[in-house]
């Protein structure tokens, strides 16, 4: 089975900051990991996913995330925040076996970004 | 080209209703998902279709039924709805395994 702990359910930044939003997972089986975006009232979308190769992953809106294998983290970092990336961010994994992509979420981390 | 669309947006029920969230994709792909999402913790998976015809249980399925109608919809019904089924339904598609999974915008159902 496969668990997913992002370590900080609320994160305050002000607008030009750096950020760092931690995931850590849990599993016996290889994984592929994602990073997903919910904005206000609206659904998932994909901000970036880890499925092989180098370990630092670039996505969408100068979002980037390590894989770590060691620590088995997925790190999510964006190096200047700005107002409009508040939102809620999730982070999942799937298993590389069973063939369904199926994924687990972690419970949430709000990013707010004040002016 | 709508994506994964979701019907209806926003729905209240009685305790011991019955309703069913219905879910469309455009993107000709084989596997569809239904997921809750609850304050705190993240999303769950209540069933999946890995292809069309065939449906299999995920981590809350217990209260729904799931029905693949064809290759672009998947529809997520409630027998007889409860208060613990509140919550946001997000309906999601997939081309395969490792995949994107593009979800709809969600269906807000109360149940009182």
């Amino acid at each position: 089975a496969q668990s997913v702990t992002q370590l900080d359910s609320q994160v305050p930044v002000f607008e030009e900051a750096p950020v760092e939003l931690r995931c850590n997972y849990s599993s016996s089986v290889s994984v592929y990991l994602f990073w997903y975006v919910q904005y206000p009232n609206q659904g998932l979308q994909l901000l970036l996913k880890y499925l092989s190769g180098s370990t630092l992953v670039k996505g969408i809106n100068g979002f980037e995330a390590e894989f770590n294998k060691s620590q088995t983290s997925f790190h999510l970092r964006k190096p200047s925040v700005h107002i409009s990336d508040t939102a809620e961010y999730f982070c999942a994994v799937s298993p590389v076996s069973g063939g369904y992509n199926k994924l687990i979420f972690g419970a949430g981390t709000r990013l707010a970004v004040h002016p | 080209n709508a994506g994964v669309t979701q019907t209806p947006k926003f729905q209240v029920l009685k305790t011991g209703q019955s309703m069913t969230l219905q879910c469309a994709q455009d993107m000709n792909h084989n596997s569809m998902y239904w997921y809750r999402q609850d304050p705190g913790m993240g999303l769950r998976l209540i069933y999946y279709s890995a292809s069309e015809g065939t449906t299999d249980k995920g981590e809350v399925p217990n209260g729904y039924n799931v029905s693949r109608l064809n290759k672009r919809e998947f529809s997520l019904r409630l027998e007889s709805a409860a208060p613990s089924q509140t919550s946001v339904y997000f309906c999601a598609s997939s081309v395969g395994p490792g995949e994107t999974q593009y979800f709809g915008p969600g269906t807000r159902l109360l149940v009182l």
